[in-house]
């Protein structure tokens, strides 16, 4: 599996975009980059998931490099509710998805 | 759909006793996948299935610790007898497809409190 490099933490303003990056200089051609967040106390929760094209659906954006090194997750109106750890996974199966320690967003008033 | 559901959402017990985890996947989903949460080692998978199957169960911790799954609709992860640092977040996930472009659905976990 790819090995991935996130921030551990960073605040955004509420309303404000948080944009989250993560480096995943390893990964392979067959591996998509998923998105996942774990709001305190509940189970994970799936974002979006992209393999070479940008992506965007209701929650978020997903922006990812021409080389497929890096990604970022985009929520263009962070709300308090978005307060949560966000993961990033490239992995090309489903008994791959290897959690790290993610990035704690905390979105503040 | 109700989503993936797990049942007990707390559970405490004494150290030697038998837990039972249970979880019901969503319906039509192929994979079932077993984590467990803790502050030290974050999550971890413990073992999946695919269409009631056990797959991959490297990630189980020793022989105290087993899982079946006896249809597409249950599944139950076992710890006889638990110890104190099992104490851990157990979370139970389901897939459609194992293959890349699926997002996983997890339920929202049991709390397990070994004392």
């Amino acid at each position: 599996d790819a090995k991935t490099t996130q921030p551990p933490s960073m605040d955004c303003a509420e309303g404000r975009a948080a944009n989250l990056p993560c480096n995943h200089s390893t990964i392979s051609g067959n591996e998509y980059v998923y998105w996942y967040r774990q709001i305190h106390s509940q189970g994970p929760q799936y974002i979006i998931h992209g393999l070479k094209n940008n992506e965007t659906n209701e929650m978020a954006s997903l922006i990812i490099t021409e080389d497929r090194k890096s990604s970022t997750l985009i929520l263009p109106h962070a709300t308090l509710r978005d307060t949560a750890v966000y993961y990033c996974l490239p992995s090309g199966s489903a008994r791959q998805l290897t959690f790290g320690s993610g990035t704690q967003l905390t979105v503040l008033p | 759909d109700a989503g993936v559901i797990q049942s007990p959402r707390h559970e405490v017990t004494e150290m030697g006793q038998e837990v039972t985890l249970r979880c019901k996947p969503i319906s039509g989903h192929d994979y079932l996948f077993w984590y467990r949460q803790t502050m030290m080692r974050g999550l971890e998978l413990l073992i999946y299935f695919n269409n009631n199957v056990p797959i991959d169960d490297s990630g189980m911790p020793e022989d105290r610790f087993s899982a079946k799954m006896p249809n597409a609709s249950f599944s139950t992860l076992k710890i006889q007898p638990s110890e104190p640092r099992d104490s851990a977040v157990y979370f139970c996930a389901s897939i459609k497809r194992a293959g890349g472009g699926y997002g996983y659905t997890f339920g929202s976990g049991t709390r397990l409190t070994v004392v």
